[in-house]
């Protein structure tokens, strides 16, 4: 069974461009959830994703967007960046709306 | 905003004993879960306990819930060196929608050999 992956693994920006994150899901989840956890503390939730369509959002400009494809496989883009944005990324997938979630190793951001 | 408050959010303990965090949040929750970190990398699920459970156990794991204090504490038995990681609780909140896991802020538990 694979687990959760990120890609990339860590990535260097510029304030005001757009980034795209990946994340591959879990064999049999469905759904989806991002996350941002900036240093030093828990991760705050972003959105989620459930049968390709958002099922939920934090509290998150419109600027952080995402997109779930057919297997499942999900990407969240931020654009206009900020130097808040610079933090790990996190996706994690689980078998339905309700369930554990697993999360994969992250994606680290830093914004210059 | 964060619902989880952790509880310490630092501990530093000899290898052996036994570890115990806490975990207090606001509103009535599906489930409470607790995931380790290892020095801000992915988050490893360790316990998920539902609201009508008290106590679950897994290997050196004892997941308390008491959801009159609206509060959960995790116990981790002989501690070995390969604990040392910040432990979250993430609370699953009675909402329409999205299944959003509240993280708190942590605990980072250091094992000295």
């Amino acid at each position: 069974e694979t687990g959760v992956t990120q890609s990339p693994t860590h990535l260097i920006k510029t304030r005001g461009q757009q980034v795209t994150l990946r994340c591959s899901s879990q064999s049999g989840h469905n759904t989806v959830s991002w996350y941002q956890q900036a240093l030093g503390q828990g991760p705050q939730f972003i959105f989620q994703y459930y049968r390709e369509e958002e099922n939920g959002r934090g509290n998150f400009p419109p600027r952080f967007s995402g997109l779930q494809f057919p297997n499942y496989s999900s990407e969240l883009n931020v654009n206009a960046l900020e130097l808040d944005d610079s933090a790990l990324y996190l996706c994690a997938s689980s078998p339905g709306a309700y369930n554990e979630q697993f999360f994969g190793p992250g994606t680290r951001l830093t914004v210059l | 905003s964060q619902q989880g408050e952790e509880d310490p959010q630092a501990l530093s303990i000899q290898e052996g004993e036994n570890a115990t965090m806490n975990c207090s949040y606001k509103t009535s929750i599906n489930n409470l879960q607790w995931y380790r970190q290892n020095s801000g990398r992915g988050l490893v699920h360790l316990i998920l306990i539902r609201s009508n459970e008290r106590e679950k156990h897994s290997g050196r794991l004892r997941v308390t819930l008491d959801t009159s204090k609206k509060s959960s504490s995790l116990l981790i038995t002989a501690s070995r060196a390969a604990d040392t990681a910040s432990y979250f609780c993430a609370t699953d909140p009675i909402i329409q929608g999205a299944q959003k896991l509240v993280f708190g802020q942590g605990t980072r538990l250091t094992i000295n050999p």
